[in-house]
């Protein structure tokens, strides 16, 4: 079975300082791991995804995240803030169920990290 | 414009009422799944859709009832809903193999009065 917590329901930083929302992982076999945002009355987009390549993954709007099997962890970073980073942020984890050509991805969601980003 | 259309946005229903949720995708993706997203809970699958055929149903009520007619289109039947149905429900789509992520729409904000 699989599941991810996120360590922190709530961050805060100021504009231009860094991001750190940390998320770790269980799975019981090798995951695919995704951070998605969530602006208020919108669905989720898609900031990046791990599927087993490189194991630092850059992302959309200055994000990245670092895969790191040993601390089963996949906490996603920002150099600079941005007022329009304030959102929900998700980490999910995925395991493909079903088998070949038919298979999709069962998605596991943590409980979500609020940032809100002071002026 | 995310590629997966839900309409409608909003929805206010009394319990006896009978509604119908809509989504669309236009990105070539053969599954659907529809998720329920309450305050201070983690996203909820509901169901998935796979090439058509329905893979998922995590042990939703049958007051809610899914329909998916072909790869790119998906519904969710309501009837008899309860106040504490009232939520954002979310469809979503993806590809096929491991490592799809899904793709979102803005979802339909229900509430049930």
């Amino acid at each position: 079975a699989q599941s991810v917590t996120q360590l922190d329901s709530h961050v805060s930083v100021s504009e231009g300082t860094p991001v750190l929302l940390r998320c770790n992982y269980s799975s019981s076999y090798s995951p695919s791991l995704f951070w998605y945002v969530q602006h208020p009355n919108k669905g989720l987009q898609l900031l990046l995804k791990y599927t087993s390549a490189a194991t630092l993954v850059k992302g959309i709007n200055g994000f990245e995240a670092e895969f790191k099997k040993s601390e089963t962890s996949f906490h996603l970073t920002k150099p600079s803030a941005h007022m329009s980073d304030a959102a929900e942020y998700f980490c999910v984890v995925s395991e493909a169920q079903g088998a070949g050509g038919t298979s999709y991805g069962k998605l596991t969601f943590g409980q979500g990290t609020i940032l809100t980003v002071h002026p | 414009e995310t590629g997966v259309t839900q309409t409608p946005r909003h929805l206010v229903m009394g319990m006896t009422n009978k509604k119908s949720l809509k989504c669309e995708q236009h990105l070539g993706h053969n599954a659907m799944y529809w998720y329920k997203q309450s305050a201070k809970k983690p996203l909820e699958l509901m169901f998935v859709y796979n090439f058509k055929e329905q893979t998922e149903n995590n042990s939703v009520p049958s007051r809610f009832s899914p329909e998916c007619p072909n790869s790119s289109h998906l519904f969710l039947h309501l009837h008899t809903l309860q106040p504490e149905d009232s939520a954002l429900y979310l469809c979503a789509s993806s590809q096929t193999g491991l490592g799809s992520p899904l793709h979102f729409g803005n979802g339909t904000r229900l509430t049930v009065t």
